[in-house]
């Protein structure tokens, strides 16, 4: 079983609608990160959590330590948000690695 | 501020041959981390090295793969003898500091196919 896994793998939306992404992990953890990556396969760092919840336009990331489990939300969805959605945890223990979900291919239809 | 950079951007090798991969961490960055990405794969670390010293190096193969990071200069991935299978993105990524709390920026990836 690996550490991380994300849930759905695809997730196919019309656009405008509210969009959920989880993620849950199996270790204890200092950190947790949601990264980006587009087709053209850059990626970009969008939250780093440790606690509660953060919000960046549209995009609003929780965690919940002691279920082990985080979402990440994209409200009125577009098709530029397409893109596939990756969790990465820091475990504890003075790691500086990331262990990294599968990911989830998000894509938005007009 | 330039982001991290990466080069080269895609990279073509015949089995047997080497592969250099250069990371340029942002500036003022003296962390950096190389990640793997293998095709429908997930994202797996390497190597995490600070100026001039490898710190982690749990997740690189024994053999064929190394990594430095000189006090002047980029960080070099280097992979000898390439084969097939080491077909992936290669991303690295910078942090000022190590710690929980710092977030590490990622470079555009360099795209190695052996042939």
């Amino acid at each position: 079983k690996n550490e991380v896994e994300q849930s759905p793998q695809n997730l196919t939306a019309q656009e405008g609608e509210f969009i959920t992404i989880n993620c849950s992990y199996s270790v204890g953890i200092s950190a947790l990160h949601w990264l980006q990556q587009h087709p053209g396969g850059g990626i970009v760092s969008l939250f780093m959590l440790s606690s509660g919840k953060k919000k960046h336009g549209r995009l609003i990331a929780t965690i919940n330590i002691q279920e082990k489990h985080s979402s990440l939300h994209i409200t009125a969805s577009h098709p530029r948000d397409s893109a596939v959605y990756i969790c990465a945890v820091r475990p504890q223990g003075g790691s500086e690695k990331l262990v990294f979900g599968k990911g989830t291919k998000l894509t938005v239809n007009p | 501020n330039a982001g991290v950079m990466q080069n080269p951007r895609h990279l073509v090798r015949r089995r047997g041959q080497e592969a250099r991969l250069r990371c340029s961490p942002m500036k003022g960055h003296s962390h950096v981390y190389w990640y793997r990405q293998l095709p429908e794969e997930g994202l797996k670390f390497m190597v995490y090295l600070q100026k001039e010293n490898i710190i982690d190096e749990s997740g690189m193969p024994k053999e064929r793969f190394s990594a430095e990071f000189p006090k002047e200069g980029p960080s070099i991935l280097r992979i000898q003898q390439v084969v097939r299978g080491d077909s992936a993105a290669y991303f690295c990524a910078s942090s000022p500091q190590k710690g929980a709390l710092n977030e590490q920026f990622f470079g555009p990836g360099t795209r190695l196919t052996v042939l």
